[in-house]
């Protein structure tokens, strides 16, 4: 059973559209975590959720933004997304800050911005 | 500045022969590592991990070497299979003496296993 599920799979937003990505986990967890993934490259932090302390990343672009209404779901909301958005967003969790804790991830969306 | 580094793109091995897959660090405050494995269309799933007061860690066919003077660290895969085929993640953290910092990933490594 998927225990962290990210939807939608494929998203196709245009340019300037506000776009929202949605995740949720049935494991409970603490910490919320959203990626992003261009293509041959790592996975970059944006943000994290500890319970309802949101932290973001330095570099993170003011576009993005996110919310989590309560353990379960946490979103992430691109305001005005541009070409350079386009990337796989993927989304985890962690019992705990990822200190000495693995982190689990969903399947991810692959944003497209036309 | 890349604090993860995989220095190889890709990899090929045949069928029951070894695979190395190596990842750099920079930072000397991590004290935590871990590899994903990522299929196509999937996201990452932990493979396995070693903590920085160990050199060895393994977990039946894999086994994660770690060198801290060198900031290196290795994973092994013996014998290879088919099924291992994906791009294989290096990532590291420090923990709640060092910052308790989130994962910091490398670009990854696609491993071909042949048969």
């Amino acid at each position: 059973d998927a225990m962290v599920i990210q939807n939608p799979r494929y998203q196709v937003t245009q340019f300037g559209k506000p776009v929202t990505l949605s995740c949720s986990q049935t494991l409970n967890h603490n910490v919320m975590y959203w990626y992003q993934q261009k293509s041959s490259q790592a996975p970059k932090l944006l943000f994290h959720y500890y319970d309802k302390d949101f932290n973001n990343e330095a570099d993170t672009p003011d576009n993005f933004q996110s919310r989590r209404p309560n353990t379960s779901f946490c979103f992430l909301d691109i305001r005005s997304p541009g070409l350079g958005d386009a990337a796989m967003y993927l989304c985890a969790t962690s019992r705990e800050l990822q200190g000495h804790t693995e982190a689990f991830f969903g399947q991810g969306t692959r944003l497209t911005v036309v | 500045d890349q604090q993860v580094k995989q220095n190889s793109p890709s990899l090929s091995v045949q069928e029951g022969r070894i695979s190395i897959l190596n990842c750099d660090y920079t930072n000397s405050m991590f004290d935590y590592f871990l590899w994903y494995k990522k299929y196509p269309a999937e996201g990452p799933t932990f493979l396995i991990s070693i903590s920085s007061i160990k050199d060895k860690n393994e977990d039946g066919r894999f086994t994660v070497f770690l060198n801290k003077s060198a900031k290196h660290l290795s994973l092994h895969i013996v014998p290879s299979q088919p099924g291992d085929s994906a791009v294989y993640f290096c990532a590291a953290s420090a923990g709640r003496n060092s910052g308790n910092t989130p994962l910091v990933f490398g670009k990854g490594t696609r491993l071909s296993v042949i048969a």
